[in-house]
C-alpha cells in the first residue's frame, strides 16, 4: 500500500462521544498534518508534526488533540465536539516541514458528521 | 499575512473549451506556488507547482506561469475533457516567517466540464 491512508471515510457521532481519527503515510515522510474543509472556506491548518514534534497549533479548541506516537502514523482524537466541527478531515504529509518547496501528499479524508 | 485568492464558481465549460481559472495571492516572503486538484470522494494531488519568478509548472495538459509583478499564477488549459471536472485549489508556501506553515490555500475553483 502506498500513500497516505485515513479511517475511517465516514464518521457520525454525537456531541457526548469521543472517537480518533487515523492517518498512515507509506511515503517515508518526516512532516505530518491535519487539515479541515469545510463548504466555502479555504482549507483550514489545525496542526503539523516535524519528526513527531508538534511545530504548530493554529489555535484549534482543545476539543481536538492530534497524536503522532512516530513519523508514520498521526490521530485526531475528538470529544465534546459541536455540529459546526462537521466537516472532511485531512491528512497529509511531505517531505521536510522546513522545505517549503516540499509538495503536500493529501488521504482521501475522514467526513465527519456531528449530531 | 499570507493569502490566496480565486475564482469560486462554479466554472461551467463545454468539452474542448479553453480554461483559465485566476489566481492571485499575497505574501510577506518569496513564496513556492501550487495548483491542487480534488476529485470527487477524494484528498486533494498536486497538480502542477512553480518555485520562482517566471517558471512555468505543467501536468496532463494544465499548465501555470509564476508572475511575481502581477502576484498571480493563473492555471490553464486548452481543450477540457469531462474527467477534468472537479476542485481547483491555488496554494503557497512562504518559509519567510520562519515556521512550519504547511499551505495557504485558495477557498477552491469547482470546475464543471459539460460533454
Amino acid at each position: 500500500e502506498t500513500g497516505v491512508t485515513q479511517t475511517p471515510r465516514h464518521l457520525v457521532m454525537g456531541m457526548t462521544n469521543k472517537k480518533s481519527l487515523k492517518c498512515e503515510q507509506h511515503l517515508g515522510h518526516n512532516a505530518m498534518y491535519w487539515y479541515k474543509q469545510s463548504a466555502k472556506k479555504p482549507l483550514e491548518l489545525m496542526f503539523v508534526y516535524s519528526l513527531e514534534e508538534r511545530v504548530e497549533n493554529n489555535s484549534v479548541p482543545s476539543r481536538f488533540s492530534p497524536e503522532c506516537p512516530n513519523s508514520s502514523h498521526l490521530f485526531l482524537h475528538l470529544h465534546t465536539l459541536q455540529p459546526e466541527d462537521s466537516a472532511l478531515y485531512l491528512c497529509a504529509s511531505s517531505q521536510d516541514a522546513a522545505n517549503y518547496n516540499s509538495p503536500l501528499h493529501f488521504g482521501n479524508g475522514t467526513r465527519l458528521t456531528v449530531t | 499575512g499570507n493569502s490566496v485568492t480565486q475564482m469560486e464558481g462554479p466554472v461551467t465549460l463545454s468539452e474542448e473549451a479553453f480554461l483559465t481559472i485566476n489566481c492571485t495571492y499575497t505574501a510577506t516572503g518569496y513564496p513556492s506556488l501550487f495548483w491542487y486538484v480534488q476529485y470527487p470522494g477524494e484528498g486533494l494531488q498536486l497538480l502542477l507547482k512553480a518555485t520562482k519568478a517566471d517558471d512555468k509548472g505543467s501536468n496532463k495538459g494544465f499548465e501555470a506561469t509564476y508572475r511575481k509583478e502581477t502576484t498571480s499564477f493563473h492555471l490553464e488549459k486548452g481543450s477540457v475533457q469531462v474527467s477534468d471536472s472537479a476542485v481547483y485549489f491555488c496554494a503557497l508556501s512562504d518559509y519567510s516567517g520562519g515556521g512550519a506553515d504547511g499551505l495557504t490555500f485558495g477557498k477552491g475553483t469547482h470546475l464543471i466540464i459539460q460533454p
